[in-house]
């Protein structure tokens, strides 16, 4: 079980620029999570989807910001135009219905200067 | 407004010493979840509580719930460095996604 797996782990643009982050969940699992991370608002959760569809995008901050999940391995969190007030630790989780907790992957470390 | 508030926000302890950590739910509990976050890594499960007065143990650390008081507490026994990090509650008040608390920071020098 290789766990959750995010690439990029870091990534630095500039101001402007489309960011794409990729998550590949666990096998088996069919709940996907985004989640952002700042030393000011703490762990945020963006959105969720279940078999592969977006349940809720409530915590999604704007229009910049969207996310795909094409099939039951990948998932995208794309951000265009990028703005430095989006740099942050942005993290994927998954989880199994019914298995109690989330495996979360090791982050993408976003700086938009 | 926050939903889950943890204090104390960071907690400095000397290694051997106990120490608690708290997590106050502004609504309804339906379960709580603890999890660990190492500086600059992912989050690691650490356990489930989901009735009223569980309480459960991984090595030194021993978690509590309380519903009537919508709060969960977690203790750290004899804490050793390798006890430093993120401590963070999260609860999913009956749905699938789970809100996080503000975390604990926790650091146990020599």
């Amino acid at each position: 079980d290789a766990g959750v797996i995010q690439s990029p782990r870091h990534e630095v643009t500039e101001m402007g620029q489309e960011v794409t982050l990729r998550c590949k969940p666990i096998s088996g699992h069919n709940s996907l999570f985004w989640y952002r991370q700042t030393m000011m608002r703490g762990l945020e959760l963006l959105i969720y989807f279940n078999n592969n569809v977006p349940i809720d995008d409530s915590g999604m901050p704007e229009d910049r910001f969207s996310a795909k999940m094409p099939n039951a391995s990948f998932s995208t969190l794309k951000i265009q135009p990028s703005e430095p007030r989006d740099s942050a630790v942005y993290f994927c989780a998954s989880s199994r219905t019914g298995v109690s907790g989330y495996t979360f992957g090791s982050g993408t470390r976003l700086t938009v200067v | 407004s926050q939903e889950l508030e943890q204090s104390p926000q960071s907690l400095i302890v000397q290694e051997g010493k106990n120490l608690t950590i708290n997590c106050t739910s502004s609504k309804t509990l339906y379960g709580l979840y603890w999890y660990k976050q190492k500086y600059g890594e992912g989050l690691i499960f650490l356990m489930m509580l989901q009735k009223g007065g569980e309480e459960k143990s991984h090595e030194k650390i021993t978690a509590k719930l309380d519903e009537k008081k919508q709060q969960s507490s977690l203790h750290i026994t004899a804490s050793q460095p390798s006890h430093a990090g993120i401590y963070l509650c999260g609860a999913g008040y009956n749905t699938d996604k789970l809100i996080f608390g503000t975390g604990t920071r926790l650091q146990v020098f020599p």
